[in-house]
Formats: structure tokens, sequence, C-alpha cells
């Protein structure tokens, strides 16, 4: 079976542009979680979904992050007028319930 | 607030060696203990669990106990491979089943011929 998929894989943005990352988790997982990875450090929580429902979005570093799913499948993080400090990988993992199954994961360069 | 803590790497050592990896927790109530494994160019992949106290999680030779006494959940395995040479996260999440996960800093490991 599939398992979680992001595209694109790799994203170069020049600072202030804005991106986009899409997340397609299993069929049938409820839980839908992002995660941000700096070079060389642990994951960090961004935001969970449960269906179409936005239940945490208390990771989101700024205002200028954005996270949607809305027929509670597919989601896409957004980030608005991205900066340096936005480079990193971000994951998507999603759940049945209990552990939970990470995506490859898009790596961002901001310029 | 619920963290995780594991040994600094990284952790260079010859085939066939053996491994430990520590990890401690704080957490409260009874959380889940994972470790994750992040191989070279690929994504995180969920190495093993145990969801409550005195549990052992296993997995390719890999074992980890969850120790609540001592708030610990470290990983273990007998003889390495090269093909063990990766990223190792400690990780927990709450009681609750949608529970997001907390990631330890993580720990390099490198096998040697």
């Amino acid at each position: 079976g599939a398992g979680v998929s992001q595209s694109p894989r790799y994203k170069v943005a020049k600072r202030g542009q804005d991106v986009a990352l899409r997340c397609d988790p299993i069929s049938g997982h409820v839980s839908l979680f992002w995660y941000q990875q700096a070079l060389g450090q642990g994951p960090e929580f961004l935001t969970y979904f449960q269906n179409e429902a936005q239940l945490d979005k208390s990771g989101l570093p700024s205002d200028r992050f954005f996270a949607e799913r809305p027929e509670g499948s597919v989601s896409t993080l957004k980030i608005q007028r991205t900066q340096q400090e936005d480079s990193a990988v971000y994951l998507c993992a999603s759940s049945p319930g209990g552990a939970q199954y990470f995506g490859p994961g898009t790596r961002l360069t901001v310029l | 607030g619920n963290s995780v803590t594991q040994m600094e790497g990284p952790v260079t050592l010859s085939e066939e060696a053996f491994l430990t990896i520590n990890c401690t927790y704080t957490a409260t109530g009874y959380p889940s203990l994972f470790w994750y494994v992040q191989y070279p160019g690929e994504g995180l992949q969920l190495l093993l669990k145990a969801t409550k106290a005195d549990d052992k999680g296993s997995n390719k030779g890999f074992e980890a106990t969850y120790r609540k006494e001592t708030t610990s959940f470290h990983l273990e395995k007998g003889s390495v491979q090269v093909s063990d040479s990766a990223v190792y996260f400690c990780a927990l999440s709450g009681e609750t089943s949608y529970d997001k996960v907390i990631f330890g800093p993580g720990t390099s490991l490198s096998v040697i011929p």
C-alpha cells in the first residue's frame, strides 16, 4: 500500500515568495500532522488535523504559516512571504491513532 | 511540558559492536514512547514503540524497554551492522491517540566495517 507522499520533494524560493507544500496521507487515516525539521535537529510540531478540523496550531511559528485540509484528506501547508529562517524540511505524518507514519518531507530552501 | 533528552552524537562503532543510545523523558501521565530512524536520504521510519510501563518494543534486532521508574527508554542492539548507520530519534506522545509527537534531537550512528 502507498505511504504518505509529499510534494514537491525540494523547493527553492526567493525571500518574500509564497510557497505551498502538499501532503497526501495514507488513505483512511483520520489524523494528520505537520512538523518542521531544521538541519541537525529533531522534528518540531507545527499543526494537527482530525479529519478537516484543525484542532491544534500551537506550533505554527508565525501568522505567515497557514495549513488546511478542506476535505479531510490532502493537506496543504502554505508559507507566505518566506524568510531565510523558514529553510527546513517540512514533514507530514498521518495516523489512524497511535503511531504516526511520516512522508519523505519537502526540503525548503529560502535564498 | 513534555520533553525528550537523548545522548549526544555522533556515535561511531565497529561492525558487530554493542549499541546503546540513552533516552530519558519528562512527561505527565503515561505517554507512549517511540524510536524513529532516519536513514541517509530517506524519511523518518518508526523503528519500535512501547505504550505502557515495562513494555519492550523490538524490531530488526533493536530493543527498548519502557522504564517508568527511571523515565527512560534506552535503545539497544547486540551486534550492529554497517546498514544500521542512520540518525535515531527518541520520541514520545501523550496519552490520547491523537497527540503530537515530541522528538529528541537525534543521535547520529556510523558503523564502520
